[in-house]
């Protein structure tokens, strides 16, 4: 069965260092989505992307974040200068379309840690 | 704002047994979706089930079941024949305007032998 994966599985970072993490959405989903998870916390919707255009993002998706889909396959989330509280796992997912029945298949996660 | 509630941070049921997890949401809308999701200790994000809004059939797959009260805002997931790979996170979300989810703050079900 198609999976979305994730790279890398953890990442260790500097503070103010930019990071990003990699996802490759199932290949005919057209919808995709980053959510993060601080660890003990409810998972958090930060972008959904559509198009290639950010079709919605949360108050958490501030200037220092962005995503791109730069070569049809990939889906990257940046994160220019990251901070302490960046730390958490990041969930990338996509849906084949946008009716909110269709399922998110998420990925496995980036562990992000920021020092 | 919408907000999805879950109410209990942590339970725990002998294997074998029934088991309901709690959840409540807000919204506006007549027309939604919600889900229930299963985090093992691996960290995934798995779909456990859906519900369709205005179907008034309670859903189920195999062992998982839900209970939807429209009116009440509620939907409670019931596992039953509980097994110790059921041990995980366990999320309600409910389906945003743009595709997104929205998450409750999870339950900490373990399964003991």
């Amino acid at each position: 069965e198609p999976e979305v994966t994730q790279t890398p599985s953890h990442q260790v970072t500097q503070m103010g260092q930019e990071v990003i993490l990699r996802c490759v959405p199932i290949s005919n989903h057209l919808y995709f989505y980053w959510y993060r998870q601080i660890l003990g916390q409810k998972v958090e919707f930060l972008v959904s992307f559509y198009n290639n255009e950010i079709s919605e993002k949360s108050e958490i998706f501030d200037d220092q974040f962005s995503v791109e889909r730069p070569d049809g396959s990939n889906f990257t989330l940046k994160i220019r200068s990251t901070k302490l509280e960046d730390s958490a796992m990041y969930f990338c997912a996509s849906r084949i379309e946008s009716v909110n029945n269709s399922p998110l298949h998420f990925g496995n996660g980036t562990r992000l840690t920021v020092t | 704002a919408q907000t999805v509630t879950q109410s209990q941070p942590e339970m725990s049921v002998q294997e074998a047994e029934t088991v309901t997890l709690s959840c409540t949401y807000d919204t506006s809308e007549n027309n939604y979706y919600l889900f229930w999701y299963k985090q093992p200790p691996s960290r995934q994000m798995i779909l456990v089930i859906r519900q369709e809004a205005y179907k008034q059939q309670n859903a189920t797959e195999n062992r998982f079941s839900v209970n939807f009260q429209k009116a009440a805002k509620s939907f409670s997931l019931k596992i039953s024949d509980s097994q110790l790979g059921d041990t995980a996170m366990y999320f309600c979300a409910k389906g945003g305007s743009q595709g997104n989810l929205i998450f409750g703050k999870g339950t900490k079900l373990s399964v003991k032998p």
